[in-house]
């Protein structure tokens, strides 16, 4: 069974303040993905890692991908009270044919 | 611009009723994920489906639940007889293609919120 380790599971920080969250397996992964959920509605795709090492930027948002492909982490810089949200990294499993969920980070930014 | 639809987005049942949840897929994409999310969880998987085939249902509960995707018309998960323990929101995505890739997205819809009293 593959697991994706999501941590840590609640953060509250203040605006401006800086933040990481971690997404960790024993799994290797031919990709991963991050997504965000806002109260009441869908997870939204936010990025995908493919390659080892690779590292991907969203405006404050800094995605890592692990060199050995079985890890990533989320980096936030100067966090706004409208990153609050639930973030979750999937990752297919080794059929190939759904996504696997972590148990998310629930981001709370107070202003 | 029509993205992922489900309906209805809140569902009260009382025990024992039965709970029908739509999904509409977006244009073009031919391959639907439902996936379920208790309070202050992430979301678990249930079935992958293809229009009138179940690809994937290891995610589903053996009793009580089914889903289908038929040649015409929205992909509907029906859970008979529902219990208190059905509570949560269910989640359908979409996406053009099978996974594996990274370039494969899903895209979700806002979930439909299940409430059993």
């Amino acid at each position: 069974t593959q697991l994706l380790e999501q941590s840590p599971q609640f953060l509250s920080i203040q605006e401006g303040e800086n933040l990481t969250v971690y997404c960790n397996s024993s799994s290797v992964f031919s990709s991963l993905q991050w997504y965000r959920q806002e109260p009441g509605e869908g997870p939204v795709l936010l990025v995908t890692v493919v390659t080892g090492g690779e590292v991907k930027k969203l405006k404050r948002l800094t995605f890592q991908f692990g060199d050995a492909r079985k890890d990533s982490s989320l980096h936030i810089t100067a966090a706004q009270t409208g990153d609050t949200g639930l973030y979750l990294c999937t990752a297919y499993n080794n059929a190939g044919n759904m996504l696997t969920f972590g148990g998310g980070t629930r981001l709370m930014v107070k202003p | 611009n029509a993205g992922v639809m489900q309906n209805p987005r809140h569902l009260v049942r009382r025990r024992g009723q039965e709970a029908r949840l739509r999904c509409s897929p977006m244009k073009g994409h031919s391959h639907v994920y439902w996936y379920r999310q208790l309070p202050e969880e992430g979301l678990k998987f249930m079935v992958y489906l293809q229009k009138e085939n179940i690809i994937d249902e290891s995610g589903m509960p053996k009793e009580r639940f089914s889903a289908e995707f038929p040649k015409e018309g929205p992909s509907i998960l029906r859970i008979q007889q529902v219990v208190r323990g059905d509570s949560a929101a269910y989640f359908c995505a979409s996406s053009p293609r099978t996974g594996g890739s990274g370039a494969n997205v899903l895209t979700f819809g806002a979930g439909s919120r299940l409430t059993v009293l």
